[in-house]
């Protein structure tokens, strides 16, 4: 069973354009929501994260935003550009465990 | 400072082989947990060390174990390995357990089985 579900699995956005994932959960004991980038042969690294007690967070031309009620967060990527280009899991963590993974959105930006 | 590193970055065995997979954390991070990623199911936990001990185990087979030595350099081990096994093995390390803080991913060991 997924515990977070990401969507779309590919997106490609014109250099310039804003890029948007979208991720879902289910547990409410989820208390962190991390984002996680990566490019061919690396491992992810950690992009942006929100905890649930702020709806948005803003880290230069990333942005999250959170509805804890919907129980849904997304990532914003403002003025898309090709080095973008790569693909970026979703996570959440309830306290003292292991992040759970969304299944990812391979990002493509075109110049 | 280095980053995590993985060896080896890629290897092939057989169905029903054993194979060991070696991660060497952040100088001074004591956390390291392990990771499976696939393109179907992304990428899903196997399991976190801290100070040589288990503390959170993920939902695979009694075939897939690991273990921590004292200086937080951790080893998997899977044994009779099947073509499904074939994935990316990610580790990741922190400075705690239970991913209070930043989790940092090596490049991963590509294992393919055939």
């Amino acid at each position: 069973q997924q515990q977070v579900k990401q969507s779309p699995q590919s997106l490609i956005v014109q250099k310039g354009g804003i890029s948007i994932i979208n991720c879902a959960y289910e547990n409410t004991a989820f208390d962190y929501f991390p984002w996680y980038q990566q490019f061919p042969g690396k491992g992810p690294a950690l992009l942006i994260a929100i905890r649930p007690d702020v709806s948005e967070k803003k880290e230069g031309r990333f942005t999250i935003s959170f509805n804890k009620s919907a129980k849904q967060f997304s990532l914003h990527i403002m003025d898309s550009q090709p080095g973008d280009s790569a693909t970026y899991f979703c996570a959440a963590r309830r306290r003292a465990n292991n992040l759970f993974f969304g299944t990812g959105t391979r990002l493509t930006v075109i110049p | 400072k280095a980053g995590v590193t993985q060896t080896p970055r890629y290897l092939i065995k057989t169905r029903g082989q054993q194979v060991t997979l070696s991660c060497s954390p952040i100088s001074g991070h004591r956390s390291v947990s392990w990771y499976q990623q696939t393109p179907g199911q992304g990428l899903q936990f196997l399991f976190e060390y801290f100070s040589e001990t288990q503390r959170n185990k993920g939902n695979f087979p009694g075939r897939f174990s690991g273990r921590q030595f004292s200086n937080s350099r951790s080893e998997m081990n899977v044994s009779t390995l099947e073509l499904g096994d074939s994935a990316l093995y990610l580790c990741a390390s922190s400075l705690v357990a239970g991913g209070e803080d930043t989790q940092y991913f090596g490049p991963g060991t590509r294992l393919t089985v055939l």
